[in-house]
C-alpha cells in the first residue's frame, strides 16, 4: 500500500513534443504528490506539487493532473526540450505517514533536438 | 536554492577502510534523509532522523550507521566498506516533511 508506481522507466521525446509520465498509488491516505526533476550529477529536486483537492495544476510547461478517484496522477511536459533531459519521480506523503515520502522507480526523459 | 552540503563529491576508497559521508544543513530542517541510488536510478531510503538524537532505519537494509548530535549535521559511516557499497549516496532534509530538499551527492567506489 505504501508503493507508488511510476511509468514508463524510459522516455524518448522529439523536441516540441509532450512528455507524459503516469503514477499510481494505492494509499488513500496520501494528500500530497510533488514531483522531482534530478540532472545527472545532481540531486533531486523540487518541480512541482499537487494537493489531490484539485484536478490539475500547471506551472510554465509543467502540469499535474489528478485523478483521485483512479489514484493516478500524471505530468505533462508541454514543448519538450533538450534541457528538460533529466529523471524524473512521481512521489506521494501523508500527514500520517511519519514525514517519510514515498519515491516512484524514476522515469528518464531523453528530449531529441 | 536549498543549503544542504555533501562532502565529499566522489570519494575512491579501498575494502576494508572505514568512511565517514558528511552531510550538512543550514535551514534548520529538524528532518534529515540519507538515500541509496545507483545513477539516475530508484531512491532507496537508507536512514532517517526527525530531530536530534534521533535516528531510524529507512526501508533499503543497509550497514551503514548514522548519527544526530547536531540538527545540521547526519553523517552516515561505513565501517568496514566493500564493493557492494558501491553506489551515490543523496542526504536530504525537511521543515514539515511535505518537500525535501537534496544535497548533490556523494559518489562512492569502494574496490
Amino acid at each position: 500500500q505504501q508503493q507508488v508506481k511510476q511509468s514508463p522507466q524510459s522516455l524518448i521525446v522529439q523536441k516540441g513534443g509532450i512528455s507524459i509520465i503516469n503514477c499510481a498509488y494505492e494509499n488513500t491516505a496520501f494528500d500530497y504528490f510533488p514531483w522531482y526533476q534530478q540532472f545527472p550529477g545532481k540531486g533531486p529536486a523540487l518541480l512541482i506539487a499537487i494537493r489531490p483537492d484539485v484536478s490539475e495544476k500547471k506551472e510554465g510547461r509543467f502540469t499535474i493532473s489528478f485523478n483521485k478517484s483512479a489514484k493516478q496522477f500524471s505530468l505533462h511536459i508541454m514543448d519538450s526540450q533538450p534541457g528538460d533531459s533529466a529523471t524524473y519521480f512521481c512521489a506521494a506523503n501523508s500527514n500520517t505517514g511519519g514525514f517519510k515520502t514515498i519515491f516512484g522507480a524514476g522515469t528518464r526523459l531523453f528530449v531529441k533536438a | 536554492e536549498a543549503d544542504i552540503y555533501q562532502t565529499p563529491r566522489y570519494l575512491v576508497i579501498g575494502t576494508g577502510k572505514k568512511i565517514t559521508l558528511e552531510c550538512s544543513q543550514t535551514m534548520g530542517h529538524d528532518k534529515m534523509y540519507w538515500y541509496q541510488q545507483d545513477p539516475g536510478m530508484e531512491l532507496h531510503l537508507i536512514h532517517y532522523s526527525y530531530g536530534v538524537n534521533s535516528t531510524e532505519k529507512g526501508d533499503l537494509s543497509s550497514e551503514s550507521t548514522v548519527s544526530r548530535i547536531r540538527t545540521e549535521h547526519f553523517p552516515l559511516t561505513l565501517e568496514s566498506a566493500r564493493p557492494s557499497h558501491t553506489s551515490q549516496y543523496l542526504c536530504a532534509s525537511s521543515d514539515g516533511g511535505r518537500i525535501q530538499y537534496f544535497g548533490a551527492g556523494t559518489r562512492l567506489s569502494v574496490l
